[in-house]
């Protein structure tokens, strides 16, 4: 079975630094690989996605994720955060040995805090 | 947005008690999912649906069944509710079709608590 890392629970930033979340992924075969952002109290919504094509995917909001295939890696970035990226951020991978409609396999998450 | 809503948006039930919980889409999407959020574990898939009356468990089915009957509505009822069931619960959906799968998109969330 598929498993997914996110590598820090916690993060806590100053406003204006660079952010980098870190996700990797134990499934050897083709996948989807997606990161969701949550906003307390809200439902999850797509941050990017990749599919296929350029490892380097940008996505809304600023945030950009780089698919390192020899490391089984989608890392998270942005280069400078603000107040309102604050938020729990998931990655999540999707398999595509049953046709891709076997859902999404996320990580436990990451709280990401800014101060200001 | 997809169009999905979930009722009811929260919950308090008795242990013991059948709870049936609805996801409603307006897209006539293919792929439809139930999954579980709790402290520590992100998400967690309950079952999923690949068409009407086609469904498959996921990672956490113990004490859960689902339902398909219309494309549009995927009910998720807990049979005898437990304390371990406190949970926030998220349906989604799967764009496009067939080669043409695009991201998931979820819904509101309802919010069961189990006493």
């Amino acid at each position: 079975a598929q498993s997914v890392s996110q590598h820090n629970h916690h993060v806590i930033l100053s406003e204006a630094a660079s952010l980098e979340l870190g996700c990797n992924y134990s499934y050897g075969g083709t996948v989807n690989l997606f990161w969701y952002v949550q906003y307390p109290g809200q439902h999850l919504q797509l941050l990017l996605k990749y599919f296929s094509g350029d490892p380097l995917v940008k996505g809304i909001k600023g945030f950009e994720a780089e698919f390192i295939k020899s490391k089984f890696s989608f890392n998270l970035r942005k280069p400078s955060v603000q107040w309102s990226d604050t938020a729990e951020y998931f990655c999540a991978v999707n398999s595509l040995s049953g046709g891709g409609a076997d859902g999404l396999t996320f990580g436990k998450g990451t709280h990401l805090i800014i101060q200001p | 947005d997809a169009g999905i809503t979930q009722s009811p948006r929260h919950k308090v039930t008795e242990t013991g008690t059948p709870v049936t919980l609805r996801c409603h889409q307006t897209e006539n999407h293919r792929y439809m999912y139930w999954y579980r959020q709790d402290p520590g574990h992100g998400l967690r898939l309950i079952h999923y649906s690949y068409g009407v009356k086609d469904t498959d468990k996921g990672e956490v089915s113990d004490g859960y069944s689902v339902s398909r009957s219309k494309t549009e509505d995927f009910l998720l009822t807990l049979e005898s509710a437990t304390s371990s069931q406190t949970s926030v619960y998220f349906c989604a959906i799967r764009d496009g079709t067939g080669g043409d799968l695009g991201g998931y998109t979820f819904g509101s969330g309802t919010r069961l608590t189990v006493v």
